[in-house]
This record gives C-alpha cells, structure tokens and sequence, in this order.
C-alpha cells in the first residue's frame, strides 16, 4: 500500500545545531515530495518541493531536502537551527500525473528548539 | 497575491447543531481541499474541489458535505456535530500539485 512514513514523533535540537528530519514514501512510482511546517494553531506552509532533477532541493527559510531514489526517502535539513523553527514538519506525496487532491502527508515531527 | 483565507477562525457549537465552514482560494486557483486536524489523528482529507466538482473524497460520514462556487470559493458543512468534531479545520487551495493553506477554522463542539 501506498504510504508516507515519518519516523520521529519529536525531535529536540539545540539552537545552532544542525537538523534533519526524516520521511520515507512507498509508492510504486517516484512521486511529486514536499514538506510543509506548521506553528502552532496556525495553518501549513510549504517550505519546498521535488518533482525532478537536482535531487538536492533549496526551500525557504534556509531549509534543504535531499531526493534518495534508492532509500525512497526525501529527508528535510537544516545547517542551523534557528529557535523560530520550532514548529511541526510535515512530509507529503502526490503521485505523479495526478492532483493535489490526492496528496497523502506523513503524521509530523514535532521541532523543538533548546536555547 | 492573496493567501488562502478561511471564516471564521473560530467557532464554538453544540452537539446536534450544524456548521458551515468558508474559504476563498487564492486568486486562479480551482482547486480546494479540506482537511480535519486533531492531536490524536493528526492531519486528515475531507474532499477535494475542482470546478465545482468533487473530485476526491476522503473516508469521512456523510455528515460532513461541502460544495465549490463558481468563483471557486468553497463551503464545508457539518451538520449534526458530535464531540469529536472538535477539529482545526483547514482549507488548502492549488494550481496542481503543491497546496497553500489557510489559516484553519477552529471548532469547537460542546
């Protein structure tokens, strides 16, 4: 079956210390990858996407992620946190030539950020 | 551009009652997706619109419906709420594959 798996619940790093934030997809082919991060109480905003190419992605707020075809992974890092980032971090699919409708989202990973 | 933007932001009900949720995508956007967002299910599909039509579905009683306008804003209802309705409730617009959400509607149902 189809899923996305993001396997740390809560993830706790020191202000300046550098991050990665784990997803693996299962799906029969490379679908489209985004992550999304979430503050508290408010609503999804998406920090980057992959849907071919370089396999090393920039997104907004310093973020990266690296495509892994060989692990199905699509894992989100940052050199140095900032305590800002403390948040939720969602890993999403869309398979390909479909729609957003038919996204499919990891359960998140809670950021905490130590001063 | 204008984000995503959802009324209310929040709203208290009764159990029994009904609720009608609104969101207005972001401009030549024509499609919306609805989702429900609690701390035990985490981030949940409702449906999705497209031109006025529903084009996906997720695995939610039929007491939660929703519809699109012309001008592609979109409405969600839940009528007879129960307790467990109680739910951040989150509108996302899109051109194809990445989504913009708005800020959430957040419900609560006493």
């Amino acid at each position: 079956a189809q899923s996305v798996t993001q396997p740390d619940i809560h993830i706790t790093v020191s202000e300046g210390a550098s991050l990665e934030l784990r997803c693996n997809y299962s799906y029969g082919a490379t679908p489209y990858l985004f992550w999304y991060v979430q503050s508290p109480g408010q609503g999804l905003q998406l920090l980057l996407k992959y849907f071919s190419g370089d396999t090393l992605v920039q997104g907004i707020k310093g973020f990266e992620a690296e495509f892994k075809r060989s692990q199905s992974s699509f894992n989100l890092r940052k050199p140095s946190v900032h305590w800002s980032d403390a948040a939720e971090y969602f890993c999403a699919v869309v398979p390909r030539n479909t729609n957003a409708g038919k996204s499919t989202f990891g359960d998140g990973t809670t950021l905490t950020v130590k001063p | 551009k204008a984000g995503v933007t959802q009324t209310p932001r929040y709203l208290i009900k009764t159990r029994g009652q009904q609720v009608t949720l609104s969101c207005s995508p972001i401009s030549g956007h024509r499609s919306v997706s609805w989702y429900q967002q609690t701390p035990g299910q985490g981030l949940q599909f409702l449906f999705e619109y497209f031109s006025e039509t529903q084009r996906n579905k997720g695995n939610f009683p039929g007491r939660f419906s929703g519809r699109q306008f012309s001008n592609s804003r979109s409405e969600m209802n839940v009528s007879t709420l129960e307790l467990g309705d109680s739910a951040l409730y989150l509108c996302a617009s899109s051109l194809l594959y990445e989504q913009y959400f708005g800020p959430g509607t957040r419900l609560t149902v006493t």
